[in-house]
């Protein structure tokens, strides 16, 4: 099975950084995406890594080590609309193809 | 706008009914998924098809079923409905050439608005 575990909630500053932590133990790996959903929306596709390393998007950034079973989505420049839930999602390869299994998510609060 | 389509957005019903939800891909995607999401519950997976054929299978009840249709718009109906059936119902959908390992974000998963469905 898979486990994919990330903090339930947490709060922040307009204006400031946060770091929302990712950790997973999976077999068969085959890349890490980040989510973004709005209550009651779809989620909203944020980044995407399958090597080591930082992907940057604008505000947004996202780090991956395979070794450590690890991930973070970095949000900076926080704004009020920034407040969401942030979907950590482990795709996994198998000879049938690819399933992506979320994480509960991480609800972001982000305060004036 | 994901490019996929779920219908009816919104749906109540009554216990022991049986609904269908319906799902329409992105233009070339072969890959559709089914989530369910209970309030404030993380995304559970149901099932997976890929150009007509299941491929995966997470936690779906034996009163739910799915299938993918040649033109690859996809159904998911749920029978004997309870209380606790209650949820929003996403479908996704990929290329996923399913071929091996992806290399890009090329095969990102897109989600449609979801169905709300409400048993009364």
């Amino acid at each position: 099975g898979q486990n994919i575990d990330q903090p339930t909630e947490m709060t922040a500053t307009e204006g400031a950084i946060v770091q929302i932590n990712c950790t997973y133990q999976t077999s068969g790996f085959n890349g890490l995406f980040w989510y973004q959903q709005h209550a009651g929306e779809a989620p909203t596709f944020l980044s995407y890594n399958v090597l080591d390393g930082l992907e940057e998007k604008g505000r947004f950034s996202s780090f991956l080590s395979r070794s450590k079973g690890y991930s973070y989505l970095l949000l900076k420049e926080l704004q009020m609309k920034d407040s969401a839930s942030y979907l950590c999602a482990v795709r996994t390869y198998k000879a049938a193809g690819n399933k992506l299994t979320f994480g509960g998510g991480t609800r972001v609060l982000v305060k004036p | 706008d994901s490019g996929v389509t779920q219908t009816p957005k919104h749906l109540i019903t009554a216990t022991g009914q049986r609904v269908t939800l319906r799902c329409s891909p992105r233009s070339g995607d072969l890959s559709v998924y089914w989530y369910q999401q209970s309030l404030d519950q993380g995304l559970q997976f149901l099932i997976q098809y890929y150009n007509g054929e299941e491929r995966a299978k997470g936690n779906i009840l034996e009163r739910f079923s799915a299938q993918q249709f040649p033109d690859l718009h996809s159904e998911l109906n749920l029978s004997s409905l309870e209380l606790g059936d209650s949820a929003l119902y996403f479908c996704a959908s990929s290329v996923d050439g399913s071929e091996g390992p992806a290399r890009s974000s090329g095969n990102t998963i897109y989600f449609g608005e979801g169905s709300w469905l409400t048993v009364v």
